[in-house]
């Protein structure tokens, strides 16, 4: 049974440009969130996803925005890349009524030059 | 807001007992989780306490006092894979429910 996937595992963009991360959930789950993780930090919660609608937001600005595909994988897009947009960003799934476990990815290393 | 205090670093020696305490301010409580993080690697779940009391799992336990608005978990017979980053992380409820996560903390096993 495959966990959760990512893709791709680094990416180097340059600062004003557009960025499409992948995610696939674990067999079974309906639910996709993604966080961002700063060195050091706890990941921070950017939004949730459940039957293709965005379900919940964190304090993330519209420049990042995503979807889910009927199969439940989902996609992370982040528009006029800043330099602050360097993290690791992690998605995570789980099922709709147990939310406080999730199962998260290895992640996507994006680098903001 | 929420927010959530984890001591940064404790450090501890193979075998013995080591406790990560937690202390969190939000709105809505449902639970308290607690993540494990190894460097380069994704938070794997360790724990979950919606109720008051201790929650046992082989070596980790969790405590949760809903009253005080603090948790902790406790790690026994300490190995040196326990090194890593311990993240602390409260969910409002069920259904389109985000976790908040604390800024963690770092155990180091020596031996």
């Amino acid at each position: 049974d495959a966990g959760v996937t990512q893709s791709p595992t680094h990416l180097i963009k340059t600062r004003g440009q557009q960025v499409t991360l992948r995610c696939s959930p674990k067999s079974g789950h309906d639910t996709v969130s993604w966080y961002q993780q700063a060195l050091g930090q706890g990941p921070q919660f950017i939004f949730q996803y459940y039957e293709e609608e965005e379900r919940q937001r964190g304090n993330f600005p519209d420049r990042f925005s995503g979807h889910q595909f009927p199969n439940y994988s989902s996609e992370l897009n982040v528009n006029a890349l800043l330099l602050g947009d360097s993290a690791l960003y992690l998605c995570a799934s789980s099922y709709s009524t147990g939310d406080y476990e999730q199962y998260f990815g290895p992640g996507t290393r994006l680098t903001v030059t | 807001g929420q927010s959530l205090e984890q001591p940064s670093e404790v450090t501890a020696v193979e075998g013995a007992i080591v406790q990560i305490n937690c202390t969190y301010q939000t709105s809505g409580f449902y639970g308290l989780s607690w993540y494990q993080q190894h460097d380069g690697g994704a938070p794997t779940f360790l724990s979950y306490n919606a109720l008051d009391g201790l929650e046992e799992t082989g070596r980790f336990s969790s405590f949760l006092s809903r009253s005080d608005s603090y948790g902790y978990l406790l790690l026994q017979e300490l190995q040196m894979k326990d090194s890593a980053s311990y993240f602390c992380a409260v969910s409002r409820g069920g259904g389109g429910n985000k976790l908040t996560f604390g800024t963690g903390t770092q155990l180091k096993v020596e031996l």
